[in-house]
């Protein structure tokens, strides 16, 4: 069985502040994770993946996750948040059946 | 350039009318998945198939069905719409590694915002 808990419904910051969304996962055997990103009115596109080659992974528009193991845990962050990332991101995990969490709305103030 | 087109972005149905979302992909390939996306819900999964004629119920198929004829289209059908069936739903695929693997990339269509009255 596999489950995803994304912590905070809504974040909201300051453009060029630090963007922190937090993923923490469960998974019987090693997890495929991911992040993707839903603009208004658009389907989801993936921003980056976690496939076991290195724990940190780097993505599209600046955006980077880490994997821990220890803390079941795959945070995005952005060192500095900009007015187009307001959108909604899913953190996922894979093996078999995707499943995704509940998603958190990026909310970035001027 | 990758794509999945969900046929209509916007639906307006009665209760009661079978209702038909469809979904082309042109990236050969082998999974197809039907997700409901609701606020606060994130999305559920309600089919998903991984061959032409395979399918897999999700997390909440009551009240769905699927067709899968030919690999690049996925239908999801509606039988009989309900006003708790208005909602979002959105189409996607990924490269297929077998049955029980799943770990690549979704590419997902733009939507269907279904509306019951």
């Amino acid at each position: 069985a596999q489950s995803v808990t994304q912590l905070g419904s809504h974040v909201s910051v300051s453009e060029g502040a630090l963007v922190l969304l937090r993923c923490n996962y469960s998974s019987s055997v090693p997890p495929y994770l991911f992040w993707y990103v839903q603009y208004p009115n658009q389907g989801l596109q993936l921003l980056l993946k976690y496939t076991s080659a290195a724990t940190l992974v780097k993505g599209i528009n600046g955006f980077e996750a880490e994997f821990k193991k220890s803390e079941t845990s795959f945070h995005l962050t952005k060192p500095s948040a900009h007015m187009s990332d307001a959108a909604e991101y899913f953190c996922a995990v894979s093996t078999y059946i995707p499943t995704f969490g509940r998603g958190t709305s990026l909310i970035v103030h001027p | 350039d990758v794509k999945v087109t969900q046929s209509s972005r916007y639906l307006v149905k009665r209760t009661g009318e079978k209702v038909f979302l469809e979904c082309v992909q042109d990236m050969d390939h082998e999974n197809m998945f039907w997700y409901r996306q609701d606020p606060g819900l994130g999305l559920r999964l309600i089919y998903f198939s991984y061959d032409v004629k395979m399918k897999e119920k999700g997390d909440i198929p009551e009240g769905y069905s699927v067709s899968r004829e030919k690999k690049e289209r996925f239908s999801l059908i509606l039988e009989s719409a309900s006003t708790n069936q208005t909602s979002m739903y959105l189409c996607a695929s990924s490269l297929g590694q077998g049955k029980m693997t799943n770990t690549g990339e979704l590419f997902f269509g733009e939507g269907s915002r279904l509306t019951v009255l």
